[in-house]
């Protein structure tokens, strides 16, 4: 599969701040998903992207699927205790059964 | 929570073993796709069984192989352990091949010595 370049790797953040990360790749795909994996756990779905463009918002979390469909953004605002955790990217190919993921973004929040 | 469970937790192997991992899905989800997740890296896919049966493999040999089974149970199945299968291996199930559907367990940790 294509790989996908998240950035940054890692982020350390005051309690209250805004928070952005994203997300690229060399090709052009059909579906952008954010995940959150949190110690111990598997990765929960946060925001499924369909196409070029759109931005959706799940509670303080919104994200947008590129203009070019190359990329992909991931804002959290007025950042939280629990919102500590590694977020992934993911593209789903068209018709595909498969997820890629890429190597995530460390969340620390700083009290 | 997901509703779909992993055994064991933990699980410390001695490398050319066999180790077999089980998943229980939700009820009435027939699709369970397998992943392994090297420390620090995101999950790579390994394969999906959908009613049953091998619906697709990534880039895993054949010493990796599963079952499904009627009651909502899936098992992953090495092979011949190799110190690089030390990982976190993770099942997700689904209501069919949407892959955007797919819900996670919460993984089981196999270190291979």
């Amino acid at each position: 599969g294509q790989q996908l370049n998240q950035s940054p790797q890692s982020m350390f953040i005051q309690e209250g701040e805004d928070v952005s990360m994203n997300c690229t790749s060399s090709s052009i795909f059909n579906t952008w998903l954010w995940y959150k994996q949190d110690p111990g756990e598997g990765p929960v779905l946060l925001i499924a992207l369909y196409k070029a463009g759109e931005l959706t918002s799940n509670g303080r979390l919104t994200a947008q699927f590129g203009i070019t469909r190359k990329d992909s953004f991931l804002n959290i605002s007025a950042s939280i205790p629990s919102d500590v955790g590694i977020y992934f990217c993911a593209y789903s190919g068209a018709g595909s059964y498969q997820l890629t993921f890429g190597k995530g973004t460390k969340l620390s929040v700083i009290p | 929570e997901t509703g779909v469970t992993q055994s064991p937790t933990h699980l410390i192997k001695t490398r050319g073993q066999q180790v077999t991992l089980r998943c229980s899905s939700q009820s009435g989800h027939n699709t369970v796709s397998w992943y392994q997740q090297a420390l620090g890296q995101g999950p790579q896919f390994i394969f999906q069984y959908y009613r049953e049966e091998e619906n697709g493999r990534g880039n895993f040999p054949p010493r990796f192989s599963g079952l499904q089974f009627p009651n909502y149970s899936s098992e992953l199945n090495v092979n011949a352990l190799e110190l690089d299968d030390s990982a976190l291996y993770l099942c997700a199930s689904s209501t069919g091949t949407d892959s955007t559907e797919q819900y996670f367990g919460p993984g089981t940790r196999l270190t291979v010595t």
